[in-house]
């Protein structure tokens, strides 16, 4: 596709429940970033990959966060036994390492933990 | 640690009048700057970056910044703000320009603009 694309867009997870977002990265970027927005906050990095390399995930806030991008393009965000606070939007954004200074962000996944 | 803070939460211009919005950082070596805006429902758009040179960038959407390393500042301006730029917009730096280093945010402001 021409863009990042994420799904699904919206999703309502009841408190406990195992959750995966998933993220296309744009054809051919070797860089994937996940970010999470709280509501009325910036972007927060959660984790970074290169290729299948996650090299940095720093960022994720508990082990009950997990991501992977087994073969280097689509990435899966989970979350285990979510939580009232892991509501939020969750950004996926690529970029073509090498030269291009630009991510380019998805549309975001909404959850809703109830 | 590196930070971004912008001080508006919320401004309301009416279209047609010139915009600022405010940008400050704290970072320990030469920032990389940017600017995004983000609509409703939608992901972040890059508007301008910032890596070195020149401390007046030109961006999309007729959008300008200028770096100010002695106030550490990088302020959005436009002179004249359309309906359609109502967003919200995100400073933030990062450590590289090239696309493979995360990125600290601010928390955004909000622009409303009144007919």
């Amino acid at each position: 596709g021409a863009g990042v694309s994420q799904s699904p867009r919206y999703k309502v997870a009841k408190r406990g429940q195992d959750v995966a977002l998933r993220c296309d990265p744009i054809s051919g970027h070797v860089s994937l970033f996940w970010y999470q927005q709280a509501l009325g906050q910036g972007p927060e990095f959660l984790t970074y990959f290169q290729n299948e390399a996650q090299l940095d995930k720093s960022g994720l806030p508990s082990d009950r966060f997990f991501a992977e991008r087994p073969e280097g393009s689509v990435s899966t965000l989970k979350i285990q036994r979510t939580q009232q606070e892991d509501s939020a939007v969750y950004l996926c954004a690529s970029s073509f390492t090498g030269g291009s200074t630009e991510a380019f962000f998805g549309q975001g996944t909404r959850l809703t933990v109830v | 640690a590196q930070s971004v803070t912008q001080p508006d939460i919320h401004i309301t211009v009416s279209e047609g009048a010139s915009l600022e919005l405010r940008c400050n950082y704290s970072y320990g070596a030469t920032p990389y700057l940017f600017w995004y805006v983000q609509s409703p429902g939608q992901g972040l758009q890059l508007l301008l970056k910032y890596f070195s040179g020149d401390t007046l960038v030109q961006g999309i959407k007729g959008f300008e910044a200028e770096f100010k390393r002695s106030q550490s500042s990088f302020n959005l301006r436009k002179p004249s703000v359309h309906w359609s730029d109502a967003a919200e917009y995100f400073c933030a730096v990062g450590p590289s320009n090239f696309g493979n280093e995360k990125l600290t945010f601010g928390t955004g402001t909000r622009l409303t603009i009144i007919p």
